[in-house]
């Protein structure tokens, strides 16, 4: 059991706007620790989306936005492109365990 | 372009040991804090073990605490895992992740990983 929970699985056609939750606690996102999103494509090692809960790395497409209400975190992506097809994975600090915590990953299926 | 690039891995028994290895290249190795992170089948990522430049101080995962050992050698640009009383649930891809703090935002993210190496705990 993962200490952020995320949905199992999201899905939506291309050109839609789809949205990834990352629900956390008190410790973690609640307590204001920065959230990070990464993208990892079938059969290749995981890439950063977005780094302290709305930043994006250059190179990274606008299509993809980070933000953080409570003790929940959220990815959307709008636009949707086939090659979007991923795992993604929150991440954040977590002070109850004095250590970095993920989420346990959304499969997201381009229709 | 960074490159991370890890070997070691293979098949053990439950209670076996293992030493895993991470050579870098094409940046400043010595200047950023090093990680492994692994991905268990069906289970997510799951962040192991961080260490700071120098190697002075490390940080574990509760679940890997007092069995698993991160190194570095910067004049061999490498990092290592030393893993012991190996269990069937540290069966994984490990990788290896630069853990850089970007200076500008004054935030810390995994900004490029290595392929990973598969290690399977089984009798």
């Amino acid at each position: 059991q993962s200490v952020l929970t995320q949905p199992p699985s999201v899905s939506g056609a291309p050109g839609q706007r789809v949205t990834i939750s990352c629900t956390g606690s008190s410790s973690n996102i609640g307590a204001d620790y920065d959230v990070q999103w990464y993208q990892q494509l079938p059969g290749a090692a995981p890439k950063v989306l977005i780094f302290g809960t709305t930043n994006r790395p250059s190179g990274v497409p606008d299509r993809f936005s980070g933000s953080q209400s409570g003790t929940s975190a959220s990815l959307a992506i709008s636009g949707l492109q086939t090659e979007d097809e991923a795992d993604y994975y929150c991440q954040s600090y977590d002070a109850s365990l004095s250590g970095l915590v993920f989420g346990g990953g959304t499969k997201l299926t381009v229709l | 372009q960074v490159q991370l690039v890890e070997s070691g891995g293979g098949l053990v028994k439950p209670g076996g040991s293992l030493r895993l290895s991470c050579v870098a290249s094409r940046f400043s190795f010595s200047e950023y804090y090093m990680s492994w992170i692994r991905l268990a089948p069906g289970r997510g990522l799951e962040w192991v073990s961080y260490i700071t430049t120098s190697g002075s101080t490390m940080y574990y995962a509760d679940s890997v605490k007092g069995r698993f050992t991160i190194s570095r050698d910067n004049a061999k640009n490498s990092l290592y895992l030393e893993m012991s009383s190996l269990r069937a649930e540290d069966t994984a891809v490990y990788y290896c992740a630069r853990y850089n703090y970007d200076i500008l935002s004054g935030y810390w993210y995994f900004d490029y990983w290595g392929q990973g190496t598969l290690v399977t705990v089984s009798s």
